[in-house]
């Protein structure tokens, strides 16, 4: 089974729904992260967690918000869709490692279309 | 402005040849660089990672190269197969700030037989 598990891996919604995109680990790690990936743009940081209390602004955060349920859920939800939020959205995760070592594992992917 | 620019955007080689990309950086202070490649329909998987002390590091077919003085660094493959028909990120980590790091748009690789 796979460590990083996304769901749906594909969504189309139509503008001002309300979506959910959720992520699952079982690699144990405490650190979370989601991201969105564009044509031609490198991935860019939408939200991270350190731990279950912990939730972090990354670089895009607008008009999206997260939870983190537990340790292994980390759930990205967008409260009214616009279509430039189209997109591939992939959750990460990854050790609590001093000096920034740590190695990220990505989950699958998921393709979202908003009409 | 912290970027990272990767160099060609695609290639295209026969298999069997070799290759190499490169990577341009301006993130400062810098921690590490990670390589990683991310197969299409699939999330980025890590490949290698350097400090600034590191020069050279190699993962089977796969070397990645790293200049700190002029921020560069390269990925180059041996050998090439079609299983590497892949996009090859560059990831910069800075040191300031809690989280802080930097991905490279990727270059996108076909190995043709």
């Amino acid at each position: 089974d796979a460590d990083v598990t996304q769901t749906p891996r594909n969504r189309i919604t139509k503008t001002g729904k309300r979506i959910m995109l959720e992520c699952s680990q079982t690699k144990g790690h405490d650190r979370m992260y989601w991201y969105r990936q564009d044509p031609g743009l490198g991935l860019r940081l939408i939200y991270y967690s350190f731990d279950v209390k912990d939730i972090n602004k990354g670089e895009i955060s607008d008009g999206y918000s997260v939870s983190r349920q537990a340790q292994a859920k980390f759930s990205l939800s967008l409260e009214s869709a616009i279509p430039n939020q189209t997109a591939l959205y992939f959750c990460a995760t990854s050790e609590a490692l001093t000096g920034g070592g740590e190695t990220q594992y990505f989950g699958p992917g998921t393709r979202l279309l908003v009409l | 402005k912290n970027q990272v620019e990767q160099s060609p955007q695609s290639l295209i080689i026969l298999e069997g040849k070799n290759c190499t990309l490169q990577c341009n950086y301006t993130v400062s202070p810098f921690s590490n660089l990670r390589w990683y490649k991310q197969d299409t329909g699939r999330g980025p998987v890590s490949l290698t990672i350097m400090t600034f002390s590191e020069n050279t590091k190699s993962n089977g077919r796969y070397t990645a190269t790293l200049d700190a003085d002029t921020k560069q660094s390269s990925l180059h493959i041996t050998a090439s197969q079609l299983s590497d028909s892949a996009s090859y990120i560059c990831v910069v980590r800075g040191t300031s700030g809690t989280y802080k790091y930097i991905f490279g748009t990727g270059t996108r690789l076909k190995v043709l037989a």
